[in-house]
């Protein structure tokens, strides 16, 4: 258990619906990132939150938004599915300990 | 425009020898450059790291080399084992400002398969 929950584990939805992706950042880190995973991509950079603000914008697509909690969990909304948005999407929190990613979600589009 | 680079997708090594994954960086501004390891369905493990003030760290079998002025840098597995099969992304990043560290700025990953 790497201390980073991500939650669900598994997603499949309809194109043009919405979702919420959830994740937990390790005890004591402020810091939480979204990766996006597409086939045969590296981990993309989608935006980061440090103590509940955005702190830098990667490639994040206009339909994806995303915050950070006082509790410093953080979500990932992405609404207007496209079939292209299937993709591995994987949280990192970081602090004195380093980065450490979660297990992800894979979201399926259909 | 890539800024982390992993020119190849994948390596086969026997089982025992050395195991050598490179990677090239255009960015010199990056402080810290990281090595993760990632199986199927699980989310990448952090593996070796090394400073951009030095040009080798050693972890066990893992070392990372890191030539500044060709913006490259390598891990080395030796000796390697079948269990080190996996996909191994190179990645860096600036180092912190307003206490927070910067994004992971990853390559495309490279396949390692380790044979018996």
């Amino acid at each position: 258990d790497s201390g980073v929950t991500q939650t669900p584990k598994h997603l499949i939805t309809a194109t043009g619906q919405r979702v919420t992706l959830r994740c937990s950042p390790r005890s004591g880190d402020l810091s939480v990132y979204w990766y996006q995973q597409s086939l045969d991509q590296g981990l993309q950079f989608l935006i980061q939150y440090y103590n509940g603000e955005e702190r830098a914008k990667g490639n994040i697509l206009e339909r994806f938004s995303a915050q950070q909690f006082p509790d410093l969990h953080s979500e990932l909304n992405l609404s207007s599915l496209e079939l292209g948005d299937s993709a591995l999407y994987f949280c990192a929190s970081s602090g004195p300990g380093g980065y450490t990613f979660g297990s992800g979600t894979r979201l399926t589009v259909v | 425009d890539q800024q982390v680079k992993q020119n190849s997708p994948s390596l086969s090594v026997q089982e025992g020898r050395i195991s050598i994954l490179n990677c090239d960086y255009t960015n010199s501004m990056f402080d810290y450059f990281l090595w993760y390891k990632k199986y199927p369905a699980e989310g990448p493990t952090f593996l070796i790291s090394i400073s951009s003030i030095k040009d080798k760290n050693e972890d066990g079998r893992f070392t990372v080399f890191l030539n500044k002025s060709a913006k490259h840098l390598s891990l080395h597995i030796v000796p390697s084992q079948p269990g080190d099969s996996a996909v191994y992304f190179c990645a860096a990043y600036r180092g912190s400002y307003g206490g927070s560290q910067g994004n992971l700025i990853f390559g495309k990953g490279t396949k390692l398969s380790v044979k018996p």
